[in-house]
């Protein structure tokens, strides 16, 4: 089955700087790459995803980029603000119905120190 | 609307005995999901319904039954609860059951067994 590393655990950046967290899969055949932020003691949110058609999409201060050959995407975010101080997971899936659900990495805590 | 709602959002249980965490969501998606959130593991999923009458087993399911009771409602029971299932439970839901749909999470429900 899919199985998603992701890296670094923890991740602290001086505000304005960039963030960037990276994951990797395993099934070549995962198509559809969702990021969740988890502000602490509230519920994961989805904040962007990518499929496996595009190779970035951005949205604000945010981006996903996708390299389907070396099986990694990454997070990006820029300008950091104390409010993105979150735990982030990227999650992988083959889409279409009937496939399993989505496989989840085990988070990146990120720090925003002002 | 008010999404996905969990309760309890806190219980304490001694080893042995038994609870059901109940899930529903008024958002008339068809797919509904229980994950369970441990420090430095990530979102493992327990057990998932791709449509109302149907359940599947997740990474995880040792321990837990689910009943997809109707449309709406997707609840978790443990039988003889074991410290190890000391954790936060989230339930969410997505509009099908292509794992390309965003899922939307629950509050949570923080479960300790002593």
């Amino acid at each position: 089955g899919e199985n998603v590393e992701q890296h670094p655990s923890t991740l602290s950046v001086q505000e304005g700087d960039s963030a960037v967290i990276k994951c990797t899969y395993s099934d070549s055949a995962s198509n559809y790459f969702p990021w969740y932020k988890q502000e602490l003691g509230k519920r994961p949110q989805l904040i962007i995803d990518i499929r496996s058609n595009v190779g970035e999409k951005k949205d604000q201060r945010i981006a996903v980029t996708l390299n389907k050959t070396a099986k990694h995407f990454s997070l990006h975010i820029t300008e950091t603000q104390p409010e993105d101080s979150a735990v982030y997971f990227c999650a992988a899936s083959i889409g279409g119905s009937g496939n399993t659900p989505l496989v989840f990495g085990k988070g990146t805590r990120l720090s925003v120190i002002a | 609307n008010a999404g996905v709602t969990q309760t309890p959002k806190f219980q304490v249980l001694k080893t042995g005995q038994s609870m059901t965490l109940q899930c529903a969501q008024d958002m008339n998606h068809n797919s509904m999901y229980w994950y369970r959130q441990d420090p430095g593991m990530g979102l493992r999923l327990i057990y998932y319904s791709a449509s109302e009458g149907t359940t599947d087993k997740g990474e995880v399911p040792n321990g837990y039954n689910v009943s997809r009771l109707n449309k709406r409602e997707f609840s978790l029971r443990l039988e003889s609860a074991a410290p190890s299932q000391t954790s936060v439970y989230f339930c969410a839901s997505s509009e099908r059951d292509r794992s390309t749909d965003t899922q939307y999470f629950g509050p949570g429900t923080r479960l300790t067994v002593l």
